[in-house]
């Protein structure tokens, strides 16, 4: 059983459209990252949410601790958002377990 | 601005050769993190490191050993490469849980390894 889903797993939009990429997790967690990986690229850290909602220009995060859930949020959506967007849960312990991704591709 | 830094970029090696992978962190942290990403499997802890000398199995060591002598340098060994370790490795650091700032998470460039 994966203790971090995300949904979809694949996500086409066009350039201007709103996005939400999901993302569950079935144990109670210290902090939630959202990750951002572009093709061939290394992987940033775009949040970390313990509680309730972040926004860095387009890109809006929240979380619902008693859901076990939180969501990723792109607003007037570009090409150059184009990325693999992974959820990354921080448990217990020293580690972290990893969503499987969304890959997402705008175009233009 | 803080770095986690891996030595190589691309790498090609033959079946049986001996790979090295660095990772240089300038953030004084105590957490080092070797994972692998391949497609479909997300990525996949190997190893990780909590303190200079001290490592723990992830959950694909079979194949692998790491070895940090200094806090800020966490190396991935494979000692006789096979074609089933191509992949991209990823390094990353954090600080100890319950520290200040300890979830935040920072990754490496990536190494893209082929084994032929």
């Amino acid at each position: 059983k994966n203790e971090v889903e995300q949904s979809p797993q694949n996500l086409t939009a066009q350039e201007g459209e709103f996005i939400t990429i999901n993302c569950s997790y079935s144990v109670g967690i210290s902090a939630l990252h959202w990750l951002q990986q572009h093709p061939g690229g290394g992987i940033v850290s775009l949040f970390m949410l313990s509680s309730g909602k972040k926004k860095h220009g387009r890109l809006i995060a929240t979380i619902n601790i008693q859901e076990k859930h939180s969501s990723l949020h792109i607003t007037a959506s570009h090409p150059r958002d184009s990325a693999v967007y992974i959820c990354a849960v921080r448990i217990s312990g020293q580690n972290f377990v990893f969503g499987p991704g969304t890959r997402l591709s705008v175009l233009p | 601005d803080v770095k986690v830094t891996q030595s190589s970029r691309y790498l090609v090696k033959r079946t049986g050769e001996k790979v090295f992978l660095e990772c240089v962190q300038d953030m004084d942290h105590e957490n080092m993190f070797w994972y692998r990403q391949d497609p479909g499997l997300g990525l996949r802890l190997i190893y990780f490191s909590y303190d200079v000398k001290m490592k723990e199995k992830g959950d694909i060591p079979e194949g692998y050993s790491v070895s940090r002598e200094k806090k800020e340098r966490f190396s991935l060994i494979l000692e006789s490469a096979s074609t089933n370790q191509t992949s991209m490795y990823l390094c990353a650091s954090s600080l100890w849980a319950g520290s200040a700032g300890a979830n935040v998470l920072t990754f490496g460039a990536g190494s893209r390894l082929t084994v032929l």
